[in-house]
């Protein structure tokens, strides 16, 4: 069975663009959550998503969405990018029903210049 | 909030020694898990420990779990360089769904 994939791998973008960062779940799973990992605050919880719901929201800025697309497929989106944004941003993928039992893609390095 | 914090952040071993690191976390949940992070790597589930009382091992680390102190616990035993890495733990919300809270991290190095 496939991993979490994660698309693209790295990024740089510049200040004050947006960036669209996509995550393809595990085949069969239903739920996709976001954390986003940086030396300074650590690993953060953004959000998930659940059959195209969000189900849980971390404390994060609203510049920072997502969504997912009926095939489990989630997108997520950073408006008016600061270089504090810079970080390596995780999804990981859930089956229903197996809270807790989460798989971590590779990762998407964003560098904000 | 609930807070996660791991002890120590910075550990650096012999090869053959065996040490502790602890991760305590703020509030109720009696679901704790443990994630091992290579540089510029993702996560690699290690332990998912879903009880109190909950102890289980692979090689040489074991990991517990005392919902009561709220308190887990990653034991390594004899030290071998292939476990030089990040280790984090984390804590569900206990929402519905999946929301981690994951601790600071402890970096290991295993010394020749």
């Amino acid at each position: 069975k496939a991993g979490v994939t994660q698309t693209p791998r790295y990024l740089i973008k510049t200040r004050g663009q947006q960036v669209t960062l996509s995550c393809s779940p595990i085949s069969g799973h239903r739920s996709v959550s976001w954390y986003q990992q940086t030396p300074g605050q650590g690993l953060q919880f953004l959000f998930e998503y659940f059959s195209e719901t969000q189900r849980n929201k971390g404390n994060f800025p609203g510049r920072f969405s997502g969504r997912q697309f009926s095939n489990s497929r989630s997108e997520m989106n950073v408006s008016t990018l600061e270089l504090g944004d810079s970080a390596l941003y995780l999804c990981a993928s859930s089956p229903a029903g197996a809270p807790g039992e989460q798989y971590f893609g590779p990762g998407t390095r964003l560098t904000v210049t | 909030e609930l807070k996660v914090e791991q002890n120590p952040l910075f550990l650096s071993m012999q090869e053959g020694k065996n040490y502790t690191i602890y991760c305590n976390y703020s509030t109720t949940s009696d679901r704790l898990y443990w994630y091992r992070q290579d540089p510029g790597k993702s996560l690699e589930s290690l332990f998912v420990l879903l009880s109190n009382g909950a102890v289980k091992q692979e090689g040489r680390l074991m990991a517990s779990l005392d919902t009561k102190a709220r308190l887990s616990t990653l034991h390594i035993t004899a030290a071998v360089h292939d476990l030089s890495a990040t280790y984090f733990c984390a804590v569900d919300s206990l929402n519905t769904g999946n929301q981690f809270y994951f601790g600071t991290g402890t970096s290991l190095t295993v010394i020749p």
